[in-house]
């Protein structure tokens, strides 16, 4: 069974760092690309950045909102993946959702999703 | 904008079929996905590209798109299917970055 968990949410105040953690089973971590999403109290689905396999080069691609302060890496031996954010802001602020990308019937999606890690970030 | 529009809010009777859109030019090159989230939880993949549908998903749930639209049918919606639903698709520019709708609140009456 695919499970993709996630921790290390909690609180913090603006312009300081947390760092995310994503622990994958039940499926060949290496071979995929992970998402992380978020979704701000009330509001809708932001997408926040990628990393792809080794296999593809390991890079990462990120939404403009994060980019320059969110950096995603992984670790394939432990089958987790990471999301340092930096220079944090209140808008940050949101529940962060770790995903699976697949490519499958011609098509990319992103099939399996954690139940999130809250962070919070206020004065 | 996030470059993918949807109705804030759709309602449908119990059993009747209701159709959700999603409206973008990045739905010309690339199928959108559906994601159904019920309060409290974490999304659910319902449809992806041409029309698929996850295992364990309902073949109540269904996926069309023409020109920029893409639309969520569900036939004979049930009380559980009220949540809120989501599309998301590939971004058209570099990077192969994804975008997310806004978001349709179903409520079944």
């Amino acid at each position: 069974e695919v499970q993709l968990v996630e921790s290390g949410g909690g609180f913090v105040h603006p312009g300081r760092s947390l760092r995310l953690s994503c622990t994958a089973s039940g499926f060949t971590f290496s071979d995929y690309v992970l998402n992380w999403v978020r979704q701000a109290p009330g509001k809708g689905l932001e997408w926040v950045g990628f990393i792809r396999s080794k296999a593809y080069g390991g890079t990462t691609e990120y939404a403009a909102s994060v980019k320059g302060r969110f950096t995603i890496s992984r670790d394939d031996s432990k089958s987790i993946v990471y999301l340092d954010m930096n220079s944090l802001k209140t808008e940050d602020t949101a529940l962060y959702y770790c995903t699976r990308e697949v490519f499958d019937s011609g098509s990319y999606s992103l099939d399996y999703w954690g139940q999130g890690t809250l962070v919070t970030v206020s004065p | 904008s996030s470059g993918l529009t949807q109705d804030p809010a759709v309602s449908v009777a119990l059993g009747q079929t209701v159709r959700i859109t999603c409206q973008g030019d990045r739905l010309r090159s690339h199928y959108a996905s559906w994601f159904q989230q019920r309060p409290g939880q974490a999304p659910v993949l319902v449809i992806y590209g041409k029309n698929n549908r996850p295992s364990g998903i309902p073949d109540r749930f269904s996926g069309s798109t023409s020109g920029d639209i893409a639309s969520l049918i569900i036939t004979g919606a049930q009380a559980e299917d009220e949540a809120d639903y989501y599309c998301n698709s590939r971004d058209t520019s570099g990077g192969f970055h994804w975008v997310f709708g806004g978001g349709t609140e179903l409520t079944v009456l």
